[in-house]
């Protein structure tokens, strides 16, 4: 199972938008609606942001929107913070309960 | 608060065996299907393994590249989760997460971690 390829790197400046993709295939990605983004600080564990695609858990600002098109989903923050900058990681189920995840984000505030 | 703590790290030499575990207090450990979960040093995360609940008679699924060396196991009476890993290589050098599965809407999505426990395969 291939990793998901997401960009290495975004910026943006406090107050703009940015998104990060996350390209699969049909047999992930593409063929399921289970994908998830993660946000990693140094040394921390990862931290859910976004599931089901779109979904937030309670807590997560409305500043992150989650999207998909075929095999390839989307994590939008709007109005970027300092806070915001981190890693981020996307996640999909890819079927016969197995997962894969994406290679990473480094996302920086300008 | 749900809290998930991993132990059992440390250097390993390849070809060598180690166990790792994971406590978890906070939540009904019982209910919920546990997660291995590893990400080599400056790498994304990489999904090692799943093990359901009683309910679904504890059963198991690998990624490949761990398949047939690495098994994981839990003790509901001890909220404790395992992974017990053989036939080490330098490429399972990582560190290695334990990742509960969410209930209804997450159940296919890891919804809380540990902060990990690193493993080291070197000679």
């Amino acid at each position: 199972q291939s990793a998901l390829t997401q960009p290495a790197s975004v910026s943006g400046s406090p107050g703009q938008s940015i998104t990060i993709s996350c390209t699969g295939t049909t047999r992930d990605v593409g063929g399921y609606d289970y994908v998830s983004w993660y946000r990693q600080d140094p040394g921390k564990a990862p931290k859910l942001m976004i599931y089901d695609v779109g979904q937030r858990p309670s807590g997560v600002s409305d500043r992150f929107f989650g999207s998909k098109s075929a095999n390839t989903a989307s994590l939008t923050i709007s109005g970027l913070q300092a806070e915001d900058e981190s890693d981020y990681y996307c996640c999909s189920y890819a079927g016969g309960a197995t997962w894969v995840f994406g290679g990473g984000t480094k996302l920086t505030v300008l | 608060e749900v809290h998930l703590v991993e132990s059992g790290g440390g250097l390993v030499q390849p070809g060598g065996s180690l166990r790792l575990s994971c406590e978890a207090s906070g939540f009904i450990f019982s209910d919920h299907y546990m997660n291995w979960v590893r990400q080599a040093p400056g790498k994304g995360p990489e999904w090692v393994g799943r093990i359901r609940n009683r309910a679904n008679s504890y059963t198991t699924t690998y990624a490949a590249s761990v398949n047939g060396r690495f098994t994981i196991s839990r003790d509901d009476s001890k909220n404790s989760l395992f992974l017990q890993m053989n036939s080490l290589t330098t490429e399972d050098t990582a560190v290695y997460y334990c990742a509960r599965m969410g209930n209804g809407h997450l159940q296919y999505h890891f919804d809380h971690w540990g902060q990990g426990t690193l493993l080291t395969v070197a000679s």
